[in-house]
């Protein structure tokens, strides 16, 4: 079965990095889009980024573009996010989702944190 | 950028009863492909996004045939025909029309009065 497993997520000081990666088994991975979502602690869904296949397109939401950079590795099955620059307002849970035309699965999301 | 509203935010239902729950989007979502990619996510507490409905109305595997999903252009609705204590949580629609820029309603929250 589809299995998303997200890891890398912790405490990070302001204008600090992290990198988060997400572990995918039971499918083609590198048939598939994939996708990193985020939910501030309380609040609703974002859609952050956004990467095709072959890795050929990405795409980020505004509030992210330019500080985060989308990835993967067919090889590991892992799509991964790499995050600078890193504000307050990026504390989240993050999930990696497939992207099927619509986000199909989820993983269990890793939590960042930005705070000095 | 689409916005998505949803409503009500809050729904409190009692067990058994129906529930139904809106949302609108600012821009049609017919894709040039003629599908309509709008789909429903529940987030029981304490738990990741599931998602239930994917293009307006086809339930994903292992959903209760309770939920079922409607709509088309703009406006779209989520059903429970009976809810029970394990739909409680949170319901999200969300647009995938206007691709890469997915864009989710605010949540409606889902309580047992």
């Amino acid at each position: 079965q589809v299995q998303l497993v997200e890891s890398g997520g912790g405490l990070v000081k302001p204008g600090g990095s992290l990198r988060l990666s997400c572990a995918a088994s039971g499918f083609t991975f590198s048939d598939y889009y994939m996708s990193w979502i985020r939910q501030a602690p309380g609040k609703g869904l974002e859609w952050v980024s956004y990467i095709s296949g072959d890795s050929t397109n990405t795409y980020y939401a505004d509030s992210v573009k330019g500080r985060f950079t989308i990835s993967r590795d067919n090889a590991k099955n892992s799509v991964y996010l790499q995050m600078n620059s890193l504000r307050a307002e990026d504390t989240a849970m993050y999930y990696c989702a497939r992207a099927a035309g619509e986000l199909d699965y989820w993983g269990q999301g890793t939590l960042v944190t930005v705070s000095s | 950028d689409v916005v998505m509203t949803q409503s009500p935010l809050s729904l409190p239902v009692t067990l058994g009863q129906p529930a139904s729950i809106s949302c609108r989007s600012s821009q049609s979502l017919v894709y040039s492909d003629g599908n309509t990619y709008l789909s429903w996510f529940q987030q029981r507490p304490g738990q990741s996004p599931r998602r239930l409905i994917y293009k307006v109305s086809n339930r994903d595997s292992g959903v209760p045939d309770r939920f079922s999903g409607s709509g088309s252009g703009t406006d779209f609705t989520l059903k429970i025909s009976r809810v029970e204590a394990e739909d409680v949580g949170v319901y999200y629609c969300m647009q995938g029309t206007h691709w890469p820029q997915y864009t989710f309603g605010q949540g409606t929250k889902l309580e047992i009065k």
